[in-house]
């Protein structure tokens, strides 16, 4: 069965500094991998997916992410941290089928 | 991506009543699903949204606590029975085409106090 760790429950960071927020995936064949952001009282919304195209994959708002087979990891990052990104993100793996698995989340807090 | 509404956007509830939550896609869409996402958690699938005919439950879920209906390819609801205080939770409606490496979009949710 497939898995999601989120390495990292919380992480706190400067306005301004960079994010990185840690994804390792299993998977016995080539994945379908997703970042999503939930921010307070909203449902989730898309940041970016890799779908075994270029290995490094630009999203919204300035963040990417990086494919690692090798690794089998998916870590996002953003060079510059704004106090809008304040959230929950999570890692989600897509298996045939539709059948999403969710990580545990990060919640950032961005400190001024 | 599609526009997804959920209804009501909060509640809070008896102990031993159901609420009913509607999710409305703008365009029809070939899978919907519903989600718990409990007080602090990660994402859990309740069930497949069928249209037509009935939803397929994940371990855990079963019919007679989770009814689902989909009438439609827009439209799904689902209902929570006989609520106790554990089924407070966020619950979330998505929404995929089924083409291999589409993500699922997903509405704001509802909020659910169980009292």
């Amino acid at each position: 069965a497939q898995s999601v760790t989120q390495l990292d429950s919380h992480v706190s960071v400067s306005e301004g500094t960079p994010v990185l927020l840690r994804c390792n995936y299993s998977s016995s064949y080539s994945p379908s991998l997703f970042w999503y952001v939930q921010h307070p009282n909203k449902g989730l919304q898309l940041l970016l997916k890799y779908t075994s195209a270029a290995t490094l994959v630009k999203g919204i708002n300035g963040f990417e992410a990086e494919f690692k087979k090798s690794e089998t990891s998916f870590h996002l990052t953003k060079p510059s941290a704004h106090m809008s990104d304040a959230a929950e993100y999570f890692c989600v793996h897509k298996a045939a089928g539709n059948k999403l698995t969710f990580g545990g989340g990060t919640r950032v807090l961005v400190k001024p | 991506s599609a526009v997804i509404s959920q209804k009501p956007s909060r509640d809070i509830c008896q102990r031993g009543t159901s609420l009913t939550i509607q999710c409305q896609v703008d365009s029809q869409v070939t899978m919907m699903f519903w989600y718990r996402q409990q007080p602090g958690q990660s994402l859990t699938l309740i069930a497949t949204a069928n249209q037509g005919s009935e939803a397929t439950y994940e371990s855990g879920f079963v019919i007679d606590k989770f009814p689902i209906s989909r009438p439609n390819l827009t439209f799904s609801t689902l209902t929570v029975s006989n609520m106790s205080p554990e089924d407070s939770s966020i619950y979330l409606c998505s929404v995929a085409t089924g083409e291999v490496g589409q993500p699922q979009h997903f509405g704001d949710g509802t909020r659910l106090s169980i009292l």
